[in-house]
């Protein structure tokens, strides 16, 4: 069975300064990844999305993602952080398209 | 294009009450799906369809809740004899059937007291 953990449930960056956010999956199959982001009283919005192509993704907003599958990791990555940033951020896998597990979320802190 | 489109944004509702959700996917998705989010939690599957056809019901979807989509387009969410677990966001996501990539309406927040 698909999962995915995010190994922090909150990060605290300032801005300007990079952002890691660290997620792990575990899947039987070749599965599909993603990095949604939910600010405050908005609905969830993709960052980005990997699908077996190019394993180093990027997303909107200068957020870009490594697959790396000998680690079975996808972490999330920025090099300077805006203020804007501060929200939710979910890792999810996907083995199929009617079955997106999501983890538990990282908020991302933002401070001036 | 207005993106997913879900109705009510709040509602607070008394223990044992009935309520319905609805929500309104981009027009040219084929694909509806619901989920739940709890405080500090991410998104749970709960059901999903193909057009009118409901394919997949996760096991949270106890028999109180049922979910429509009657002629493909829109869908409800229907959930009776609410209980104070219950409360929670309902979010709606919709899809084409290659792409993937889901998107999300800005939820249902149920309170139930």
């Amino acid at each position: 069975a698909q999962s995915v953990t995010q190994l922090d449930s909150h990060v605290s960056v300032s801005e300007g300064t990079p952002v890691l956010l660290r997620c792990n999956y575990s899947s039987s199959y070749s599965p599909s990844l993603f990095w949604y982001v939910q600010h405050p009283n908005k609905g969830l919005q993709l960052l980005l999305k990997y699908t077996s192509a190019a394993t180093l993704v990027k997303g909107i907003n200068g957020f870009e993602a490594e697959f790396k599958k000998s680690e079975t990791s996808f972490h999330l990555t920025k090099p300077s952080a805006h203020m804007s940033d501060a929200a939710e951020y979910f890792c999810v896998v996907s083995e199929r398209p009617d079955d997106m597990r999501f983890g538990a979320g990282t908020r991302l802190t933002v401070k001036p | 294009d207005t993106g997913v489109s879900q109705d009510p944004r709040h509602k607070i509702t008394k223990r044992g009450q009935n309520v319905t959700f609805r929500c309104d996917p981009i027009s040219e998705h084929n694909r509806l799906y619901w989920y739940r989010q709890t405080l500090g939690q991410g998104p749970e599957f709960l059901t999903y369809f193909q057009n009118e056809a409901q394919l997949e019901k996760s096991r949270l979807l106890s028999d109180r809740f049922s979910a429509e989509r009657p002629k493909g387009s829109f869908s409800t969410l229907e959930i009776q004899r609410t209980e104070q677990g219950d409360s929670a966001m309902y979010l709606c996501a919709s899809s084409y059937p290659i792409n993937t990539e889901a998107f999300f309406g800005q939820g249902t927040r149920l309170t139930v007291v």
